[in-house]
């Protein structure tokens, strides 16, 4: 079954602990990118990969880190988490950038205390 | 730069109702548009695409056509049920449009639609 999985699904963590969010595709997607989802905001993105070693920054990409050593995997590291990161994060894949859909993610609940 | 305006609701209404949820955007290219679904404690899914000016999109009964002069994708279904609760997303992919939603995805902000049995 063609997925992306997102792990953990939900984390309650401390305010500078860092933390890893990982994501893996099985669809052998050369794109993949993060989302952060808040009320009223919609979806913007943080960071997307356009292939292995090739990343970049979205709209938001402050106080995130990502890397893209393998094609199937692209996580998402918080160095030092704040409490505005609060949020849900969607990974999503797709074959590249000009091919949509985006396959997204079930999602991962941080919340930061 | 890129932009999707949609209403954000929460829009309520009963099973059998007809729905639509206004959809318009701004863009400084040729884009793809796209409606998005969130089931709850999921992730988005594509409901359905429209790629060049009056295609019209459709599936599961959801419909949206592609109107390049009033700039516009309007999510339309004749008779809602309960299953069809759910966030939905207006999207725009605008291959020529290199500057922020940086792979060329703009969301608009989700419109929660409520369907009361």
């Amino acid at each position: 079954e063609a997925q992306v999985t997102q792990n953990p699904r939900y984390l309650i963590t401390v305010t500078g602990k860092k933390l890893t969010v990982t994501c893996s595709q099985n669809m052998n997607h050369e794109y993949m990118s993060w989302y952060r989802q808040d009320p009223g905001l919609g979806l913007r993105q943080i960071y997307y990969s356009m292939n292995v070693e090739v990343t970049d920054k979205g709209d938001v990409p402050e106080g995130y880190k990502v890397s893209r050593k393998e094609k199937r995997n692209f996580p998402l590291i918080l160095e030092s988490p704040s409490p505005n990161q609060t949020s849900l994060y969607f990974c999503a894949s797709s074959l590249g950038r000009d091919n949509q859909p985006q396959h997204f993610g079930d999602g991962t609940r941080l919340s930061i205390l | 730069g890129d932009s999707v305006t949609q209403m954000e609701g929460p829009v309520t209404l009963s099973e059998e109702a007809f729905l639509t949820i206004n959809c318009t955007y701004t863009a400084t290219g040729y884009p793809s548009l796209f409606w998005y679904v969130q089931y709850p404690g999921e992730g988005l899914q594509l409901l359905l695409k429209a790629t060049k000016a009056d295609d019209k999109g459709s599936n599961k009964g959801f419909e949206a056509t592609y109107r390049k002069e009033t700039t516009s994708f309007h999510l339309e279904k004749g008779s809602v049920q309960v299953s069809d609760s759910a966030v939905y997303f207006c999207a725009l992919s605008d291959k020529w449009y290199s500057g922020g939603g940086a792979d060329g995805l703009t969301f608009g902000k989700g419109t929660h639609l409520i369907i009361q049995p």
